[in-house]
């Protein structure tokens, strides 16, 4: 199915530790971006990539590094985990410079606890 | 920056009924988003507006480019409709979206 998919879908992680989320789509888009949803259910860009290369990093703590190895996968890693990082962590993609015309396509969402 | 402001935050209302959901913009936009959230969690994609307005089902969206202003309607309400509504200004390039806070809908049979 053409789709943005992530995994995983839930990660229950203890403080400190260092964790991955992975992002694929295979949509053909040139742009890919990871959005943070808060307790409040209120979104938020993190990082935007166009062509694997980097164009908007919001205020993020350096402890979340993205990583694109190419222009289909972009990868969110997080590194000495805080109980405040707990939140859902949505990726999207959109096809670049025409999202004004074609719109974005949301994964489904990782459910990220620290505890 | 964009601020996007929603209206209202919370919407309780009956089977039939028309609802409304309201969004404006503080700064020029290429294109706006609604998007639809449901108690499972995933995102979907509404509508994306330009101008005009757009039809899909019950579901109507409508901007007003020269007052910043969007709004959602729903029309004949049913209860599968009780999701959080969510509109976002893409403001272009590769930018990402700005969200407004949500509006959570509930529809009573």
């Amino acid at each position: 199915d053409t789709a943005v998919s992530q995994t995983p879908k839930y990660l229950v992680t203890q403080m400190g530790n260092d964790k991955s989320i992975k992002c694929e789509q295979n949509l053909g888009h040139d742009t890919m971006y990871w959005y943070k949803q808060d307790s409040k259910k209120f979104l938020k860009i993190m990082f935007s990539y166009n062509n694997k290369e980097l164009i908007i990093n919001e205020t993020v703590p350096n402890r979340f590094s993205p990583k694109s190895p190419d222009k289909a996968h972009l990868n969110l890693h997080i590194n000495s985990l805080e109980l405040g990082d707990s939140a859902v962590y949505f990726c999207a993609s959109s096809p670049f410079p025409r999202a004004a015309n074609y719109g974005y396509t949301f994964g489904s969402g990782t459910r990220l606890t620290v505890v | 920056k964009n601020e996007v402001e929603q209206s209202p935050q919370n919407l309780t209302a009956q089977e039939g009924e028309f609802i409304t959901i309201n969004c404006s913009y503080s700064v020029g936009i290429s294109a706006l988003h609604w998007l639809q959230q449901h108690p499972g969690g995933g995102i979907v994609s509404l509508f994306m507006l330009s101008s005009g307005k757009k039809k899909h089902g019950r579901l109507i969206a409508t901007i007003n480019i020269q007052e910043k202003h969007s709004s959602l309607h729903i029309t004949a309400s049913h209860p599968r409709d009780s999701a959080v509504y969510i509109c976002a200004a893409y403001e272009g390039g590769a930018d990402g979206l700005t969200f407004g806070k949500g509006t959570h809908l509930i529809i009573q049979p």
